[in-house]
This record gives structure tokens, C-alpha cells and sequence, in this order.
């Protein structure tokens, strides 16, 4: 069973970039089967889709965050990682990794999770 | 992008009792819907997907239906371990797009 576990700072000043790793374990992240796909929950509100990448490097962005997102991915630490530039205080959220089903490079569901990690953006 | 709405936003209910969520999207998605519940302070957690497909491990009480632009997601007897946020997400196209969560609560 897959395990994914985010890391990074909690806190990231306003005009700076936010940067999370998640590392996966229990799996290959050079599976066929997934993409590796960040979401967001700012407190108390719902959930949106940061991006996915691919073992091979190739990646879907949120097209309202794409200015801003890098989504990288090392296989041979089994990690993928977050970018997120210019951060205002509306990017404090819990940020999650997981793992994004695919079938022939259509995005699915999200099947395993992380436990998330709050980044708060303040001075 | 696809809009997800799900109604109603919060509702109560008792243990035992029959509870049903609705999805719309805004436009047909053709089942490529999955449901999850998230709990307090934990990270979401996959119930079905493609509208009535269990996950593994996923309780039978729990079930999918739904079609074109429609979808539910019932829970036949509500259990004490059931009172959660529940998110629909749709997965038919970029970007992938959630509803805002319906909130089950104790009566």
C-alpha cells in the first residue's frame, strides 16, 4: 500500500516561494499506473487541484495556479516536489500530495494521500 | 472548468438513518466521478469512483449512482464513524474540479 508523507516549511513570507517535497514509499513512483498530483484546502474552505506529474517528467497544471506552479519529480529518491512563487496570504492552506490514478494519460481519481501540511503565508 | 455543486451544503442526522448527497456538474461528465470523506484535521479519503464503483476496504453502506450531469452518493444506515465532510471530484477534464463538501452532522 502506498504511503505519501509531505514535508517543507509551515511558514513562507508574502512575495516568497512556497516549496514542499512529498516522498513516497511502499511503491515505485515510476509506476504506469499514477501520476503524483498536489491539492490544497485553505482552512475551512474545499479542495482544489495544484497539478500531477508523471514519472517521466510530464505534467497537468491547474490552469488558475500555472503562472506560478513547478511540480518536479526525482525517481531515484521516489519523490516529487511542489513550487508555488509569489505567495499571498490567499496560498495559506493544508497542502496535500497523493497519488492520481491514470489510464493512457487521462488523470483519474486520487487514490492515496498524504496527511497534508499547513503552509501559512505571513510576515 | 466543470462546475461541481452538491446539495445540500450541511445536514443532520441520526445513526440508522438513510442519507443521500447530490452532485451536479455543470456540464455531463459521463460517471467520471469519485466521492470521498474527510474527517477533522485527516486528509480526504477515496470512497468510490466512477460514480458506483467501491473502493476496497470501502463499507457496503456505501454507494454511487448517477449519470450525465447527476450523481449521488447514499449511505444506507449511518454509523457513528460516518459523521465526516464529504467531497464529490470530477475527473471527465482539466482541471479536475471538486464540489464544496457537504457536512454530516449528529442530530
Amino acid at each position: 500500500q502506498l504511503q505519501l508523507q509531505e514535508s517543507g516549511p509551515g511558514l513562507v513570507k508574502p512575495s516568497e516561494t512556497l516549496s514542499l517535497t512529498c516522498t513516497v514509499s511502499g511503491g515505485s513512483i515510476s509506476s504506469s499506473s499514477y501520476y503524483w498530483g498536489w491539492i490544497r484546502q485553505p482552512p475551512g474552505k474545499g479542495l482544489e487541484w495544484i497539478g500531477s506529474i508523471y514519472y517521466s517528467g510530464s505534467t497537468y497544471y491547474n490552469p488558475s495556479l500555472k503562472s506560478r506552479v513547478t511540480i518536479s519529480v526525482d525517481t531515484s529518491k521516489n519523490q516529487f516536489s511542489l513550487k508555488l512563487s509569489s505567495v499571498t496570504a490567499a496560498d495559506t492552506a493544508v497542502y496535500y500530495c497523493a497519488s492520481h490514478r491514470t489510464r493512457l494519460v487521462r488523470l483519474d481519481w486520487f487514490d492515496y494521500w498524504g496527511q497534508g501540511t499547513l503552509v501559512t503565508v505571513s510576515s | 472548468d466543470i462546475q461541481m455543486t452538491q446539495s445540500p451544503s450541511s445536514l443532520s442526522a441520526s445513526v440508522g438513518d438513510r442519507v443521500t448527497i447530490t452532485c451536479r456538474a455543470s456540464q455531463g461528465i459521463s460517471n467520471s466521478l469519485a466521492w470521498y470523506q474527510q474527517k477533522p484535521g485527516k486528509a480526504p479519503k477515496l470512497l468510490l469512483y466512477a460514480a458506483s464503483r467501491l473502493e476496497s476496504g470501502v463499507p457496503s453502506r456505501f454507494s454511487g449512482s448517477g449519470s450525465g450531469t447527476d450523481y449521488t452518493l447514499t449511505i444506507s444506515s449511518l454509523q457513528p464513524e460516518d459523521f465526516a465532510t464529504y467531497y464529490c471530484q470530477q475527473y471527465y477534464s482539466t482541471p479536475q474540479t471538486f464540489g464544496q463538501g457537504t457536512k454530516v452532522e449528529i442530530k
